[in-house]
C-alpha cells in the first residue's frame, strides 16, 4: 500500500496560467475527492468521482477549474488563467466506498500540492 | 446548511497533560457521520475515528477518547498524557449520508505539546 500519491508537492506559477496537477489514489479506490485547503481553514470540497464519473461539483469550482478521472484510476485537476485566489494546498483523497449502499467511509489523503500564484 | 465550529484555535500544553479539543456540529438531518483527523507537519490527513450519529457511546482508543453528545451537538476529543508527537493540527468534519463521503471540516486546532 503506498498511499495516495500527489505530483508536483510545489507549484509556482504566474497569474494568468494554467496549472495541472496529479493524484494517483489507492490502486483498489473506487472514490477520488479534491479538496482545497487554506492556510489556517479546514479542507473545503471540491469534486468527486467514483470510478471515472464525476458525480458532484461544489459551487466553489469555477468555471477554470476541471477534473477527470479518465480511466477511473488516476486524476488530474486542472486549472485555467489562474487568480492569486486560486493560491491553496490542494488534496486528494481516495476510498473505497460500496457501489449501490450509502456508506460514509473514511478517506485516505495524499500530501497535497501547494500552489502559490504570483 | 451543515457547519463543524471549532472554537478553539491554537492550544498550548506540557508533555503529559491531558487536552480536550472541542467540536460543535450543525445538521438537519437526523442521518450523519462525525470524524476526526489528524494533520501532521508533512500535511496528509490522518483519519483517526467515525461516528454515526446514532450510536452516542464514548469511545477508547489507547491515549485517544472521544465524547459524543447529540443534545448538545458535540463530539470532543481528548488526549490523555499528551506527547510531543501529538503536535499537529485537529480537524473535525461531518459527512451527511450519502453515496459519498463529502465531509465538511471545521477550521481546526492546533495543539502543540511541549517537552
Amino acid at each position: 500500500d503506498t498511499g495516495v500519491s500527489q505530483d508536483p508537492r510545489h507549484k509556482i506559477t504566474k497569474r494568468g496560467q494554467n496549472v495541472t496537477f496529479r493524484c494517483d489514489p489507492i490502486s483498489e479506490h473506487n472514490r477520488l475527492y479534491w479538496y482545497r485547503q487554506t492556510l489556517g481553514q479546514g479542507p473545503e470540497f471540491l469534486t468527486y468521482f467514483q470510478n471515472e464519473a464525476q458525480l458532484e461539483k461544489s459551487r466553489l469550482l469555477s468555471d477554470r477549474f476541471s477534473a477527470e478521472r479518465p480511466k477511473g484510476s488516476f486524476s488530474t485537476l486542472e486549472i485555467q488563467r489562474t487568480e492569486q485566489g486560486d493560491s491553496a494546498m490542494y488534496l486528494c483523497a481516495s476510498s473505497l466506498g460500496a457501489v449501490s449502499q450509502a456508506t460514509n467511509e473514511k478517506l485516505f489523503f495524499g500530501s497535497g500540492t501547494q500552489l502559490s500564484v504570483l | 446548511a451543515q457547519k463543524v465550529t471549532q472554537a478553539q484555535t491554537e492550544i498550548s500544553v506540557v508533555e503529559k497533560e491531558d487536552v480536550t479539543l472541542d467540536c460543535v456540529y450543525e445538521t438537519r438531518d437526523t442521518t450523519y457521520y462525525l470524524f476526526w483527523y489528524k494533520q501532521p507537519p508533512s500535511g496528509e490527513l490522518v483519519f483517526l475515528i467515525r461516528r454515526n450519529s446514532f450510536d452516542e457511546q464514548n469511545e477508547i482508543s489507547g491515549r485517544y477518547s472521544w465524547n459524543f453528545q447529540k443534545s448538545t451537538s458535540s463530539f470532543n476529543f481528548t488526549i490523555t498524557a499528551s506527547q510531543v508527537v501529538d503536535s499537529a493540527v485537529y480537524f473535525c468534519a461531518l459527512s451527511e449520508r450519502g453515496y459519498g463521503n463529502k465531509l465538511v471540516f471545521g477550521a481546526g486546532t492546533i495543539l502543540r505539546v511541549k517537552s
